[in-house]
């Protein structure tokens, strides 16, 4: 099946734990993003990667770091979480550019304390 | 002032009504998209424009480029259509490849 993998899909933990938040998909997509979402805000863009490699900032990167060295996973890490970083979190690929058809992540509820 | 702006932000509805969600966006885009998230969280893709208009079921999605306007419309709702609807747009240039979303659209249909 067809799907993006995100873990956890909960976490609640205290400020200054590093943590990572791990995000697969099985579609060999090119493209990969994080989103952070937020009552009132929507969906923000944290950060995304084009390939392998290849990784930008999104409009919130800060606090934030992401790698991708291999195609199918694009993990999320937060190297000393803050409070202001609890938040839903949402891994999303695609075949190719933005432009095309978003997959999506189940989603990652992340408390700091 | 957002990029990308949508109303209304809550709609409700009676089963079986017309409903309209639209998008509105101020920079340049090569592809909009609309999300469906269901109250569980869970985000689908409903549909990619770059022109003209798509239907797929009930739904139907038109975008004017020159207006910088999308609209979203459902026919004939359904209670399990209550959603909230999220409009998205890749924006130009062609060497950064980030999207832009609005709020969301929270659309409640009653039976």
């Amino acid at each position: 099946e067809a799907q993006v993998t995100q873990n956890p899909r909960y976490l609640i933990t205290v400020t200054g734990k590093k943590l990572t938040v791990t995000c697969s998909q099985n579609m060999n997509h090119e493209y990969m993003s994080w989103y952070r979402q937020d009552p009132g805000l929507g969906l923000r863009q944290i950060y995304y990667s084009m390939n392998v490699e290849v990784t930008d900032k999104g409009d919130v990167p800060e606090g934030y770091k992401v790698s991708r060295k291999e195609k199918r996973n694009f993990p999320l890490i937060l190297e000393s979480p803050s409070p202001n970083q609890t938040s839903l979190y949402f891994c999303a690929s695609s075949f190719g550019l933005a432009s095309n058809e978003q997959f999506f992540g189940p989603g990652t509820r992340l408390t700091v304390l | 002032k957002n990029e990308v702006e949508q109303s209304p932000q809550n709609l409700t509805a009676q089963e079986g009504e017309f409903i309209t969600i639209n998008c509105s966006y101020s920079v340049g885009i090569s592809a909009l998209h609309w999300l469906q998230q269901h109250p569980g969280g869970g985000i689908v893709s409903l549909f990619m424009l770059s022109s003209g208009k798509k239907k797929h079921g009930r739904l139907i999605a038109t975008i004017n480029i020159q207006e910088k306007h999308s609209s979203l419309h459902i026919t004939a709702s359904h209670p399990r259509d209550s959603a909230v609807y999220i409009c998205a747009v890749r924006s130009v240039p062609y060497n950064t490849d980030k999207l832009i979303f609005g709020t969301g659209t929270r659309l409640q249909v009653f039976p």
